[in-house]
């Protein structure tokens, strides 16, 4: 069964620092993985995703990933914090496409001035 | 363009009431998809609609159903409620079944439910 482990349940980054968010996943196929961001009292909103096209994966916000398949990762990176980029983060997996997400248990990411 | 609206936003029910709670999709999205997210843990698949038919159930028990309207509209019903339905219930659309050209699932903000 398919399933995402995101290491550290809370982040915290000082502003200007570089955000390094941990996500391993398991899937018997190759695996379609995406990460969301959650603010408060909001839904989730995609910041990428990886479709088994390039491993280094741009999205919104200055956030990227890269796919490592030999250490099965997907590690979330921004080279700057923002304050705005304070949130919960979470990892997701699909063997299926782009629906059905297993998603991992979140990483609040806190930023301080 | 209005996003994924789903009501009530919040609602509060006793053990063993029913509750149903509705999703309106994005325009011209087929596809519509109900998450649960358990205070502080990650978002659990439900079910998937599209065109009407389920296209996907996650591990919930038969006390939860859905169904999705000639509009594409949706309800999530659930019966005999228990203390730990207590959730944020969230409805996503795509295009389409596969999630569009995009790839991706348009997320409502959510009915958040208590149980007591």
């Amino acid at each position: 069964a398919q399933s995402v482990t995101q290491l550290g349940s809370h982040v915290s980054v000082s502003e200007g620092a570089l955000v390094l968010l941990r996500c391993n996943y398991s899937s018997s196929v190759p695996p379609y993985l995406f990460w969301y961001v959650q603010y408060p009292n909001q839904g989730l909103q995609l910041l990428l995703k990886y479709t088994s096209a390039a491993t280094l994966v741009k999205g919104i916000n200055g956030f990227e990933a890269e796919f490592k398949k030999s250490e099965t990762s997907f590690h979330l990176t921004k080279p700057s914090a923002h304050m705005s980029d304070a949130a919960e983060y979470f990892c997701a997996v699909s063997e299926s496409g782009f629906q059905k997400l297993v998603f991992g248990t979140g990483t609040r990411l806190l930023v301080s001035p | 363009d209005a996003g994924v609206t789903q009501s009530p936003t919040h609602l509060i029910k006793t053990r063993g009431q029913h509750v149903t709670l509705r999703c309106s999709p994005i325009s011209g999205h087929k596809s519509v998809s109900w998450y649960q997210q358990v205070l502080g843990q990650g978002p659990q698949f439900i079910f998937q609609y599209y065109e009407k038919e389920e296209r996907g159930r996650g591990n919930f028990p038969d006390r939860f159903s859905a169904r999705q309207f000639p509009n594409y509209s949706s309800e999530l019903n659930v019966n005999a409620l228990l203390l730990g339905d207590s959730a944020l219930y969230l409805c996503a659309s795509s295009l389409d079944a596969y999630g569009g050209s995009t790839g991706e699932l348009f997320f409502g903000e959510g009915s958040r439910l208590t149980v007591l």
